[in-house]
Order: structure tokens, then C-alpha cells, then sequence
């Protein structure tokens, strides 16, 4: 069966600083990869995803991610964060049969 | 464009009680999902809807119901509620099913729910 493990639960960063969030996934078909970002009291929001071609894959806000197969995972990062980016975020599979199968999320915390 | 709408917002029920809440797609998307969200258990899949019919069902009980209407608006209904039945409820929708399939979904605020 297929899951997903995020690594952290809890991300501290300061702002300007780069900062990795660590996705892992089991699977044994092909599956299509996302980031969710949920700000306080708001529902999901997509943030990236990786459906196919390329495996690095990138957002409009400067995160990006890359899906690296045989080590099954897909960390997101940015190089440089704003306090704008406090929020959690949630990695996600999908073997395309319409559900997606969610990790326990990052609490990603940006100080001044 | 309006996006996903969940109502209502925040409810309180006591044990026992039923509930129902609504989820209006964005204008023009066939497909629903709906997904619990709680501090223990995380987000997990309860079903998913496209043109009135039920596609896809997550590992929860019978108590826990759904359906979809002809202009794709959604209702799911949970009986007899319990207190682990305490949590945000959100629900999706997407255009078309290529994109349910895939997971490319936008979601709504939420309901949340707390029973007493």
C-alpha cells in the first residue's frame, strides 16, 4: 500500500535562509507527486506537482522540487524564505485513482 | 471565479447527533472529494464524486455518507456521531476527472466540526 513520510514535523528557519522539507513515499506503481501548502485556517492550496517529464519541477513563489525516483522522493525547497512562507505543508501521492494519499504535514516557521 | 465553498464553517454537535455539510465546487468543475482532517490521524480520503456517482471510497464507516447533485454540489452526512468524529472536514473539486485522477485538486476552507 502506498504512504508517504515526512521527515519533520517541525521546520524552524530564519528569514532569508534556505530551507529543505523532506518528502519519502512507498509505492509500487507510478504515481503522480505533489505539495500542499495549508496557511492557518484555510484549506489546501497546490504548490507544485510532478505529473511527468522533467523531474525537477517548480512553483510561481520560488519553491521548487525535485522527484527522484529510485530514491522514491520528492523534497521541497527554497533558497531563500519570507515569513510569508510560515504555514504547513503537506506532501502528497497519487496512483491515479482519484485519491490522494497525504503525509502528516511540516509546520514550516519563519523567524525575523 | 469563486472557489470551493464549505458550509457551514464551524458547528458544534453532541454524541449521538447527525450533521450534514455542503460543499459547492468551482463553477464548471464535476468532481468532489471530500477529506477529514484531524491532529492525529492527518488528512485521509472519505470519496470522491463525479457526475452524481460515488467513484472512490476511503476506509471509514458506514456512518459516514455522501452524494453529489446534478449541478455538482455536494452534501456528506455523518450519523451518529462520535467524539474522534471532532475535526475539520474539507472538501475539493476539480474540472475534470484527468485531474482527480492525477490529485490536482483545489479545496475548500473547510467545516469544522466538534462534537461535544
Amino acid at each position: 500500500a502506498q504512504s508517504v513520510t515526512q521527515l519533520d514535523s517541525q521546520v524552524p528557519v530564519f528569514e532569508e535562509a534556505p530551507v529543505e522539507l523532506r518528502c519519502n513515499y512507498s509505492s509500487s506503481v507510478s504515481v503522480y507527486l505533489f505539495w500542499y501548502v495549508q496557511y492557518p485556517n484555510q484549506g489546501l492550496q497546490l504548490l507544485l506537482k510532478y505529473l511527468s517529464g522533467s523531474t525537477l519541477v517548480e512553483s510561481i513563489n520560488g519553491f521548487e522540487a525535485e522527484f527522484n525516483k529510485s530514491q522514491t522522493s520528492f523534497h521541497l525547497r527554497k533558497p531563500s524564505v519570507h515569513i510569508s512562507d510560515t504555514a504547513e505543508y503537506f506532501c502528497a501521492v497519487s496512483e491515479g485513482q482519484g485519491n490522494l494519499i497525504f503525509g502528516k504535514g511540516t509546520k514550516l516557521s519563519v523567524k525575523p | 471565479k469563486a472557489g470551493v465553498t464549505q458550509t457551514p464553517r464551524y458547528l458544534i454537535k453532541t454524541r449521538g447527533q447527525q450533521v450534514t455539510l455542503s460543499c459547492s465546487p468551482i463553477s464548471g468543475h464535476r468532481s468532489v472529494s471530500w477529506y477529514q482532517q484531524t491532529p492525529g490521524q492527518g488528512l485521509q480520503f472519505l470519496f470522491e464524486y463525479f457526475s452524481e456517482t460515488q467513484r472512490n471510497k476511503g476506509n471509514f464507516p458506514g456512518r459516514f455518507s455522501g452524494r453529489q447533485f446534478s449541478n455538482s454540489r455536494s452534501e456528506m452526512n455523518v450519523s451518529t456521531l462520535e467524539l474522534g468524529d471532532s475535526a475539520l472536514y474539507l472538501c475539493a473539486s476539480s474540472l475534470e476527472l484527468t485531474q482527480t485522477n492525477t490529485g490536482e485538486l483545489f479545496f475548500g476552507e473547510g467545516s469544522r466540526l466538534t462534537v461535544l
